[in-house]
């Protein structure tokens, strides 16, 4: 199994709503990663969980929470989004450092759009 | 040819011809480095990766150069088909860190 398993595939929500991504994998991955991709752009890194810490922010705005409660299963918790972080979440996850440099393995994203 | 502008840089080939799509990656330090394909409405494929003590590799079809000295990452594709249509995406990290950074990608149009 290489797959990494994203739902929903799309989701509309309000400025006001709280809203859940999730993210599964059973490649036995110890590092999970959500990335966020606008149209016609590379993913841009959101976060990084390794050994299901939290080990990478990269100045995410606090409207996006992510939660990592075991090792193959990763969240990630919207509440009050604005428009413009319509886009595409995906989720990816890797075997970790300790084996050092393996490549990430991609969902098939959440096509997000905030109204 | 290449175009660059507004939208991706795209690169249009006749289906048969060989293709090179190239990146220029941005950190000295990186030492590892990924070239995923990305289809419209899907999430980035794995296609071929290559570490610092190489300067190339080949896959299936595929072949990756790296160039550590001016920082330029390419990928050939041999004998490119229409199911190579898609978004060609670079990404680089460092070994021992899970961080992928990823350049700015590049619209592959196979034309049959």
């Amino acid at each position: 199994d290489t797959e990494v398993t994203q739902t929903p595939k799309h989701l509309v929500m309000g400025m006001t709503n709280k809203k859940s991504l999730k993210c599964e994998q059973h490649m036995g991955h110890r590092a999970m990663y959500w990335y966020k991709q606008k149209a016609k752009k590379p993913p841009e890194l959101m976060f990084v969980y390794s050994y299901e810490k939290l080990s990478i922010n990269e100045s995410v705005p606090s409207r996006f929470s992510p939660e990592c409660p075991n090792s193959s299963l990763l969240n990630l918790h919207l509440h009050a989004l604005q428009p413009e972080d319509s886009a595409l979440y995906l989720c990816a996850s890797s075997q970790g450092i300790e084996v050092g440099g393996s490549e990430a393995f991609f969902g098939q994203g959440t096509r997000l759009t905030v109204v | 040819g290449e175009s660059v502008g507004l939208h991706l840089p795209t690169l249009s080939v006749q289906e048969g011809d060989n293709s090179i799509i190239n990146c220029a990656y941005s950190n000295s330090a990186s030492d590892y480095f990924i070239w995923y394909k990305q289809e419209s409405g899907k999430g980035p494929q794995f296609i071929i990766d290559i570490r610092s003590n190489m300067d190339k590799r080949q896959g299936q079809r595929v072949t990756v150069l790296l160039n550590k000295t001016v920082k330029h990452l390419s990928l050939q594709i041999a004998a490119t088909q229409p199911g190579d249509s898609a978004v060609y995406f670079c990404a680089e990290s460092l070994y021992n860190f899970n961080k992928f950074y990823f350049g700015s990608g590049t619209k592959l149009n196979v034309k049959p």
